[in-house]
Formats: structure tokens, sequence, C-alpha cells
């Protein structure tokens, strides 16, 4: 099994450009997760989804589309691009319910817009 | 609202001595997960260990153990006889089961840096 794995590793966008981020788990995981991460701030989650054709707002948002047409696949959009969004991108997946159902990690994104 | 707090950015720490990582926690639920993970300089996310809000023994996994104290919101991260192969970053992280832990949303503290020394 692949696991989880992000599509590109890494991107240097201009501000004002757009592009998506493609995450896809082999693990049949109901729930699938964006965060990022940036120096002193751990990860923080951007958006979620709970099943396919559902998403949901997280921590930090805006400036964020997402989309999660097929279960396996979870995408992550950036319409109009802005240095402030320079982070590492990281996408997890999990099974539904309670007790140790930790989240798998993808390998990361490294986004720079300048 | 939860919250997670590692107060200790950076540690260092000698090879084959233990050493703890702290974190706090705040949540008015009283039924919620911790976690810690590490992430080494390649940067994927590791999974370490688990601890349930009404586990009644402090989780332990090989060469990790999670000091879990409910009453002190905290859940420290101990690790037993260090390697040069643990230096890396340390999360700790919660999960709040309200709802019936519906979304399994993680809430991430910011860090705690390892350096084990030769």
């Amino acid at each position: 099994n692949a696991g989880v794995t992000q599509t590109p590793k890494f991107r240097v966008l201009k501000t004002g450009q757009s592009m998506t981020l493609l995450c896809a788990q082999d693990m049949n995981h109901e729930y699938m997760y964006w965060y990022r991460q940036d120096p002193g701030m751990g990860l923080r989650l951007i958006h979620y989804s709970v099943g396919e054709g559902t998403t949901a707002k997280g921590e930090v948002p805006d400036g964020y589309n997402v989309s999660r047409l097929k279960k396996q696949n979870f995408l992550l959009g950036l319409e109009s691009a802005a240095p402030s969004q320079t982070s590492v991108y990281f996408c997890a997946s999990s099974p539904p319910g309670q007790g140790t159902y930790e989240q798998y990690f993808g390998p990361g994104t490294r986004l720079t817009v300048t | 609202a939860q919250k997670i707090t590692q107060t200790q950015p950076g540690m260092f720490v000698q090879e084959k001595e233990a050493v703890t990582l702290d974190c706090t926690y705040d949540t008015s639920d009283p039924s919620y997960g911790l976690f810690w993970y590490k992430q080494p300089s390649s940067g994927e996310m590791i999974f370490l260990i688990y601890q349930g809000s009404y586990d009644q023994q402090n989780a332990t996994e090989g060469r990790y153990s999670l000091n879990f104290q409910k009453a002190r919101k905290s859940a420290n991260l101990v690790i037993s006889a260090s390697q040069l192969g643990d230096s890396a970053m340390y999360f700790c992280a919660m999960r709040e089961l309200r709802g019936g832990g519906a979304t399994n949303k993680l809430i991430f503290g910011t860090g705690t840096l390892l350096a084990v020394q030769p």
C-alpha cells in the first residue's frame, strides 16, 4: 500500500496564480484533512472531509477551496495565491470512529509563493 | 476552546539518557484522545503513541511512554535510552470526541525540537 500520497512535492507560484494540490489514499479511509505547517505554529487545519462529497472548514480556510469527488482523493485549491500561503501542506486520512484512530499523513508539499 | 501547549521550543539530551517532552492541554470535553507525532528532518509525520482520556494506565510503545496526569491536564512524552535517530520535532495533538467523534479532527501544539547529542 502506498498510504497517503501528495502531488506535487514542490511548487513555486507567482502571486495571483492558481494551483491544485492532489491527495490520494489507498486505505479506504472515510476522513481526510488538509493542514498547513508554518515555523513556530505547528500544524493548522485548513479543510476536512468526513466522506465522499462532503467538505468542511477548519481553523484557517480563507483563500483555499477543496473537493472530495472520490473517496480516495481530496483536492486543495488555491484560486489566487498570496505570499502568506507559502507553507508546507500536509494531507492526512483516518478511519471513522473513536479509539486509537490516528491520522496517517502524506509526505507534504512545499509551496513557495513569490 | 481546546488548546495544546508545548512550552519547550528546543531540548538537548545525551545519547542513552531519558528525556521528557512536555505537553499540556485544555478542553471542556470529558472524552478526548491525545497523540504524539514525530517529524524528522525529512519532513514526514510519524505517529508514536496514543492515550485516551478514560484509559486507566499510561500508554507505552517500546521506548516511548506517555506520562498522563489528567488532573493537571498534562500528557508528557518520555523517551527512554535516547538514540541519535530520535533527533526530530515532536508534536503533541488532541482530538475531542464531542459529538461522537464525528470528525477525528486534531489540534496540534507548536512542537519541541529535540537534539540528541553523542
